[in-house]
């Protein structure tokens, strides 16, 4: 069966500091892999997706993921946080006509 | 174009009252699910549609029934509400795996608290 899941429920760090949020999955089939972001109050939404090439994919907010087949991992990193970062973050991977979602991130970004 | 829309936004139940989430979605999508949010325990599937006409069960089913007679409605029923299913319930839409546009598209949630 597969599974997603995020070792680290909460992450502070300070504004302008690099940040990276863990995401390893177990998957017997395909791999397509994806990190969603929920602002406060409101539905997730994607931020970059891994289906098939570059093992390494970015967001068009800074946000970069590189799929590590050998790791099975799928960890998230932007160099510098802004404030507007702050929120919860989530990795999922795409199974048979549905997805899994590990259990989200929190990340909170300090001025 | 509005995406995935869902009403309503909030309510408040009464155990034992009943109430049905509806889900529409513009995108011709043949996929729909719903989920439902609880703190520390991300996001659970309740049920899925991979068509109109069909659905199957998620990880959470139990309490919950769901319709997919048009194809850009998902509907999500709770015949006799109980107070642990209080919780943010968000329906999402995608196209098949395998799609290169493949991703899920996420309505903005409701809010439902069963007393």
């Amino acid at each position: 069966a597969q599974s997603v899941t995020q070792l680290d429920s909460q992450v502070p760090v300070f504004e302008e500091a690099p940040v990276e949020l863990r995401c390893n999955y177990s998957s017997s089939v395909s791999v397509y892999l994806f990190w969603y972001v929920q602002y406060p109050n409101q539905g997730l939404q994607l931020l970059l997706k891994y289906l098939s090439g570059s093992t390494l994919v970015e967001s068009i907010n800074g946000f970069e993921a590189e799929f590590n087949k050998s790791q099975t991992s799928f960890h998230l990193r932007k160099p510098s946080v802004h404030i507007s970062d702050t929120a919860e973050y989530f990795c999922a991977v795409r199974g048979t006509n549905k997805y899994i979602f590990g259990t989200g991130t929190r990340l909170k970004v300090l001025a | 174009n509005a995406g995935v829309t869902q009403t309503p936004k909030f309510r408040v139940l009464k155990t034992g009252q009943s109430m049905t989430l509806l889900c529409a979605q513009d995108m011709n999508h043949e996929y729909m699910y719903w989920y439902r949010q609880d703190p520390g325990m991300g996001l659970r599937l309740i049920h899925y549609s991979v068509g109109e006409g069909t659905t199957a069960k998620g990880e959470v089913p139990d309490g919950y029934n769901v319709s997919r007679l048009k194809k850009q409605n998902f509907l999500l029923g709770l015949e006799s509400a109980a107070p642990s299913q209080t919780s943010v319930y968000f329906c999402a839409s995608s196209y098949p795996a395998g799609d290169t546009r493949d991703t899920q598209y996420f309505g903005p949630g409701t809010r439902l608290t069963v007393l």
